[in-house]
């Protein structure tokens, strides 16, 4: 079945640096693709997604591209805040209507 | 603005107690979810449901039942709590995804940490 693997945490950056996490996907055929973002205390929210090849996912100054050469789909973001700690989320459709989630990355930005 | 409501943030209980988490949602979706999450494993399913009345086990059902009565109402229940059910329950909902593949978002509660003691 459909899996996804995300590069492991925590992540700390300073405030103002360049993020990447890393994930990777393998999938029957071309399903949506999927960023979540928990924040302290909180439930998972949708961050951005994709839902074919070559598209880009944007929202908030992240972004994600949909590269299935690669089966990739990285989260980045030109310039973090200290509100962008969070838990990071990559996920994509596990079979009938269900989500495969990543083990999730904390990304911690200090100022 | 769309909503899934979880009726407790934080809850405590004993072992051997039967436990019920609450979770409705207001978007008239067809399909809702159990998950729990812990440090290190992610989100894992417990039980899913696509319809009233309907239900799936998910990845780790062990322990656990649930109960859809009405399309926007789903409850997890621990038959008898144990001190492993320790962690945080997060439910979801999401609408049908045409053709039944699952690309459509899912919308999350805030989750309830539930300690077993």
């Amino acid at each position: 079945g459909n899996s996804v693997t995300q590069m492991e945490g925590p992540v700390t950056l300073s405030e103002e640096a360049f993020l990447t996490i890393n994930c990777t996907y393998t999938a029957t055929g071309y399903p949506s693709l999927f960023w979540y973002v928990q924040y302290p205390g909180e439930g998972l929210q949708l961050l951005l997604k994709a839902t074919k090849a070559d598209d880009k996912g944007s929202n908030k100054g992240f972004e994600a591209t949909y590269r299935k050469e690669t089966t990739s789909f990285h989260l980045e973001k030109g310039s973090v805040q200290v509100s962008d700690s969070a838990v990071y989320f990559c996920a994509l459709p596990g079979g009938g209507n269900k989500l495969t989630f990543g083990t999730g990355t904390q990304l911690k930005v200090e100022l | 603005d769309v909503k899934v409501t979880q009726s407790s943030r934080y809850l405590v209980k004993r072992t051997g107690e039967k436990v019920f988490l609450e979770c409705v949602q207001d978007m008239d979706h067809e399909n809702m979810f159990w998950y729990r999450q812990d440090p290190g494993l992610g989100l894992r399913l417990i039980y899913f449901s696509y319809d009233v009345k309907m239900k799936e086990k998910g990845d780790i059902p062990e322990g656990y039942s649930v109960s859809r009565e009405k399309k926007e109402r789903f409850s997890l229940i621990l038959e008898s709590a144990s001190t492993n059910q320790t962690s945080m329950y997060l439910c979801a909902s999401s609408p049908i995804g045409q053709s039944g593949v699952g690309n459509q978002p899912q919308h999350f509660g805030d989750g309830t940490r539930l300690s077993i003691l």
